[in-house]
């Protein structure tokens, strides 16, 4: 049992180029979330999913897009990359209040 | 911010002493959860407490709420050296489609 899987680990990206964050839970919950830790800052919420087919924005989405076209995947996506988008990305999921997280993502950007 | 503060931001023990760390929060709430992170890994959920529950225990953990000071506290007995992590509270409440979260305190445990 995996729980939630994130990929890649790490990534560097150069100011303006595009990429995605894959999220995998196997654990058959409704809700995906996405969340930016920085230091200082604790977790923010970027955007969330009640089901699939579903996406929300958190508390801050600005410069991210998302989707959730299969119940166990939920994908985050930058279009156009900004240095302060630079972060730790971690995604997590949940039956109801208790959140699962993956290990993160750490993104630079250049 | 709705996010908790946790207090105090860094904490170091010996290993056996029992480590206490605290987070308030400002809005009245539904849940308060507490979640440790080790360095370089995700966040695991520890235990939940409801706004109408007052003490929780979970193994070495005993965690406590005061709604009317808006404040709860996460105690750790008989520390280990694997317990060294960072600790986050969240919180949720009516209307909020989020858990906030707090900044964190950073308990090292000494061997």
């Amino acid at each position: 049992n995996a729980g939630v899987t994130q990929t890649p680990k790490f990534r560097v990206l150069k100011t303006g180029q595009s990429m995605t964050l894959l999220c995998a839970q196997d654990m058959n919950h409704e809700y995906m979330y996405w969340y930016r830790q920085d230091p200082g800052m604790g977790l923010r919420l970027i955007h969330y999913s009640v089901g699939e087919g579903t996406t929300a924005k958190g508390e801050v989405p600005d410069g991210y897009n998302v989707s959730r076209l299969k119940k166990q995947n939920f994908l985050l996506g930058l279009e156009s990359a900004a240095p302060s988008q630079t972060s730790v990305y971690f995604c997590a999921s949940s039956p109801g209040l208790g959140r699962h997280f993956g290990d993160g993502t750490r993104l630079s950007i250049l | 911010s709705q996010q908790g503060e946790e207090d105090p931001q860094a904490l170091s023990i010996q290993e056996g002493e029992n480590a206490t760390m605290n987070c308030s929060y400002k809005t009245s709430i539904n849940n308060l959860q507490w979640y440790r992170q080790n360095s370089g890994r995700g966040l695991v959920h520890l235990i939940l407490i409801r706004s109408n529950e007052r003490e929780k225990h979970s193994g070495r953990l005993r965690v406590t709420l005061d709604t009317s000071k808006k404040s709860s506290s996460l105690l750790i007995t008989a520390s280990r050296a694997a317990d060294t992590a960072s600790y986050f509270c969240a919180t949720d409440w009516t209307g909020a489609n989020n858990l906030f979260f707090g900044t964190g305190t950073r308990l090292t445990v000494i061997p």
